[in-house]
């Protein structure tokens, strides 16, 4: 079974300060994807990166996956209180059809 | 049009009653999932599906059971509740086995009493 181990589990910062969420493994996946959630609702996706080494804007979030295929990272310039959320990383490790593999998410609060 | 729903949003029942939830999608994707959310667990899988009446288990089956009979709805069952069970209840479906993303509903929280 695939791993994918999230950091920080809880944040708390001020609106307009810089974050990073980590998101690891010891596993190689084909593709890794972000979603964010909000209280009451189902996850919703933030984007799909592929290629080892790929780095993909989405305003003001970064999302980088590693050389290796193994961990994706997640950057957030100037944070404002509507990123406020909950954060998963997922991970398709191929083949079958039972599909992702989830972090345990890292539960971000954005304060005014 | 959401795409996918899934009923009821909410639930209280009593331990030992069974309890079906609802998924339904109008995007005809191949692939449905049921997943339970609790804190400090994440999202777990419960069944799938890829295909009318083709369906597999996932990390956390026991207890429950699912059913495909059209590409449109995809059930899942709870054979006799047990307080274990309380959870919110996510459905997903993707078009290509979840490489480029699921599509998930807005879940049903189950209270089992």
């Amino acid at each position: 079974t695939q791993l994918l181990e999230q950091s920080p589990q809880f944040l708390s910062i001020q609106e307009g300060e810089n974050l990073t969420v980590y998101c690891n493994s010891s596993s190689v996946f084909s593709s890794l994807q972000w979603y964010r959630q909000e209280p009451g609702e189902g996850p919703v996706l933030l984007v799909t990166v592929v290629t080892g080494g790929e780095v993909k804007k989405l305003k003001r979030l970064t999302f980088q996956f590693g050389d290796a295929r193994k961990d994706s990272s997640l950057h957030i310039t100037a944070a404002q209180p509507g990123d406020t959320g909950l954060y998963l990383c997922a991970g398709d490790a191929g083949g079958g059809a039972d599909g992702l593999t989830f972090g345990k998410g890292t539960h971000l609060i954005i304060q005014p | 049009d959401a795409g996918i729903t899934q009923s009821p949003r909410h639930k209280v029942t009593e331990t030992g009653t069974p309890v079906t939830l609802r998924c339904h999608q109008t995007e005809n994707h191949r692939y449905m999932y049921w997943y339970r959310q609790d804190p400090g667990h994440g999202l777990r899988l419960i069944h799938y599906s890829y295909g009318v009446k083709d369906t597999d288990k996932g990390e956390v089956s026991d207890g429950y059971s699912v059913s495909r009979s059209k590409t449109e709805d995809f059930l899942l069952t709870l054979e006799s509740a047990t307080s274990s069970q309380t959870s919110v209840y996510f459905c997903a479906i993707s078009g290509d086995r979840g490489n480029y993303g699921y599509t998930f509903g807005s879940g049903t929280r189950l209270t089992v009493v």
